[in-house]
């Protein structure tokens, strides 16, 4: 078990840029979450894979948003035409089942992303 | 609206003594309640877990509480050592499996 694994750790782009970010789940993790976590504020759900399925988006989540997760495994965050808004850490997090005590959600370190 | 609270940002508590943080929620549907820890630059660690049907669930130092009729969860840490610094996390878990979180305490052990 190498944990959740997100590259990059820290990404610095202009207002205006695309960026993605890439999350590698536990490998026998079925479900994978994205988050978007602001300073002062717990994370705040963005969407949410079941194998290659997205299932479920928030409301939250713009047009200028898109992740995909092809063949089940790995998992991409794009962010079209940033906005300093989009500042944030993004955090990955993935578990077997859905969350309870014996499927606790097992979250990567993140990607800070700041745009200038 | 912001269904589940964490209305102290901070807590500052001496080593050795007893660190309780506490959590509201709004929403009596919530199933399940989940305390995450951070530290600085890593992403939210499990921590321990309660269920509705329950009020009460330990896992050696950390005991969380729960009461339902106040919607209220505490987490009791005892005892407080240096390593328990760290940002604390409340959350539940709605009817579609989703977690909805607080903002978070901090909490500080003074040596």
């Amino acid at each position: 078990d190498t944990g959740v694994s997100q590259d990059p750790r820290h990404k610095i782009t202009k207002r205006g840029q695309n960026v993605t970010f890439r999350c590698d789940p536990i490998s026998e993790h079925n479900r994978l979450y994205w988050y978007r976590q602001t300073l002062g504020q717990g994370p705040e759900f963005l969407t949410y894979f079941q194998n290659e399925a997205q299932l479920e988006k928030s409301r939250l989540l713009s047009d200028r948003f898109s992740a995909e997760r092809p063949k089940g495994s790995f998992s991409t965050l794009e962010i079209q035409r940033t906005e300093q808004g989009d500042s944030a850490m993004y955090l990955c997090a993935s578990s077997s089942q859905v969350p309870s005590y014996n499927s606790p959600l097992h979250f990567g370190n993140g990607t800070r992303l700041t745009v200038t | 609206d912001q269904q589940v609270k964490q209305n102290s940002p901070s807590l500052s508590v001496q080593e050795g003594r007893i660190s309780i943080l506490n959590c509201d929620y709004t929403n009596s549907m919530f199933d399940y309640f989940l305390w995450y820890k951070k530290y600085p630059a890593e992403g939210p660690t499990f921590l321990i877990s309660i269920s509705s049907i329950k009020d009460k669930n330990e896992d050696g130092r950390f005991t969380v509480f729960l009461n339902k009729s106040a919607k209220h969860l505490s987490l009791h840490i005892v005892p407080s050592q240096p390593g328990d610094s760290a940002v604390y996390f409340c959350a539940a878990r709605g009817s579609n499996y989703q977690l909805i979180w607080g903002a978070g305490t901090k909490l500080i052990i003074k040596p």
